[in-house]
């Protein structure tokens, strides 16, 4: 399976200011062109809510806050300027092979 | 709009099997996409467990292979999770959602969950 590993598992960022968030894959998630990383966001009691598809692909709906980046194995979500709604839990999870598997995830909180 | 609802008891007893409904509205479950059942642990966790595809086929975990089956009732556009011999580690809230591998390859429309405690 592969493994993401996501850091920092918490992140304290002022409102106003730059958050960003690393996703690594234990090995490729590249395939035809593509990176098969996603990110969603999700908010206590809600289900996890798609933000970023394939590494930098902006969901329809989403601000343009939102940003994603990398390719391969390293993968980084920026939340840029952070608001106090952008309080939540961010995971990545890659498609590209069999089993899909999620990050660990990492709360954001306002400072 | 697309809408997934889960539906299902909310305790099950050790050694049985769990069963969960996903209910979609807005679209057909035999156009396109697959649709899959996700489950969070406690401590939030995230597992993909499986999907059905819009042809019928399925993709299981391997870490779930022998006790878990996915199929489907396309006159009513539901999908349906059986989970056997289920013990306290299957304690989770299970979800169900849309996966758009011709399309954005990212799962795009979640339901909101149900929560299952294993415990006698």
């Amino acid at each position: 399976d592969i493994v993401l590993t996501q850091s920092p598992a918490s992140l304290a960022v002022s409102l106003g200011q730059r958050a960003t968030i690393s996703c690594r894959a234990s090995e490729s998630v590249d395939s035809y062109g593509n990176s098969f990383m996603h990110w969603y966001q999700q908010k206590p009691g809600q289900p996890p809510k798609l933000l970023i598809y394939r590494a930098s692909n902006l969901e329809s709906g989403i601000p343009a806050r939102f940003s994603g980046s990398g390719s391969r194995t390293d993968f980084t979500l920026t939340i840029n300027p952070v608001e106090a709604d952008d309080v939540a839990t961010y995971y990545c999870q890659q498609s590209n092979e069999d089993p899909f598997t999620f990050g660990s995830g990492t709360k954001l909180e306002i400072k | 709009d697309v809408q997934l609802q889960e539906s299902g008891p909310g305790l099950v007893k050790p050694s049985q099997s769990l069963s969960l409904t996903c209910t979609v509205t807005g679209y057909s479950i035999t156009s396109d996409y697959a649709w899959n059942w996700i489950r969070q642990f406690p401590g939030n966790k995230l597992e993909w467990m499986g999907y059905i595809s819009y042809s019928g086929s399925t993709s299981y975990n391997p870490s779930l292979k022998s006790r878990i089956s996915i199929t489907r009732d396309t006159s009513k556009n539901q999908f349906f999770l059986q989970l056997n011999s289920v013990t306290t580690e299957d304690t989770a809230t299970y979800y169900c959602a849309r996966w758009g591998g011709n399309y954005e390859h990212a799962m795009d429309y979640w339901g909101q969950g149900t929560s299952v405690t294993v415990s006698s």
